[in-house]
């Protein structure tokens, strides 16, 4: 597709679920980013891949956030156990570089997949 | 630490004045930064960026924002509101620092605009 695309858009999870949150980026992109974004406020980094390769996750609040992409391409977001705390829209962007002190292109954002827990 | 931020919750403008969102940041070194647009339900948009050069950034749907090194500000402004401008502003730094030098973007708590008929 011509955009970044996240699924499922909308998801409801009883507290103790797994869920899982995939992103399909712009085809041919480098770099993929999740970002957390809670009600009011501004997104917040969880974790960032080049190619298959995952270089940073400092942002994941705990062990029981987990991301992969292990083709380079897709990527998936998962959930353990999940928290009331844990409901927010999780938001995925990429970009077609390297994501290091020359590159400095513009990210490109899904819509979002809004999680809530019950 | 790098942050940015953005001092006003929301911003009120009639159709037709001038807009400012207005917002600073804290970086050591030079500091990359960025506007970017969030419609309802939708994703984020980008606006504009400053890398190096001239201080004044010309950006999407007649936006701009001005650099000020002195004041460590990056305010967004536009000519001329329209009604569709209506939505939440997120001005942005990236950070370079950190063993994976990722260059993560780090976001302001977002500004709303609202421009009123």
């Amino acid at each position: 597709g011509a955009g970044v695309s996240q699924s499922p858009r909308y998801k409801v999870a009883k507290r103790g679920q797994d869920v899982a949150l995939r992103c399909d980026p712009i085809s041919g992109h480098v770099s993929l980013f999740w970002y957390q974004q809670a009600l009011g406020q501004g997104p917040e980094f969880l974790t960032y891949f080049q190619n298959e390769a995952q270089l940073d996750k400092s942002g994941l609040p705990s062990d029981r956030f987990f991301a992969e992409r292990p083709e380079g391409s897709v990527s998936t977001l998962k959930i353990q156990r999940t928290q009331q705390e844990d409901s927010a829209v999780y938001l995925c962007a990429s970009s077609r570089g390297l994501e290091g002190a020359v590159n400095t292109g513009e990210l490109f954002f899904g819509e979002g997949s809004r999680l809530t827990v019950l | 630490a790098q942050s940015v931020a953005q001092p006003e919750d929301q911003v009120n403008v009639a159709e037709g004045n001038p807009l400012t969102v207005k917002c600073t940041y804290s970086v050591s070194g030079n500091p990359y930064l960025f506007w970017y647009v969030q419609y309802p339900n939708r994703g984020l948009q980008f606006l504009l960026k400053y890398i190096t050069g001239d201080n004044l950034v010309k950006g999407s749907y007649g936006f701009e924002a001005e650099f000020n090194k002195s004041q460590t500000s990056f305010h967004l402004k536009k000519p001329s509101a329209l009604v569709s401008d209506s939505a939440l502003y997120f001005c942005a730094v990236r950070d370079f620092h950190g063993s994976s030098n990722t260059g993560k973007l780090i976001f302001g708590q977002g500004t709303t605009l609202q421009v009123k008929p």
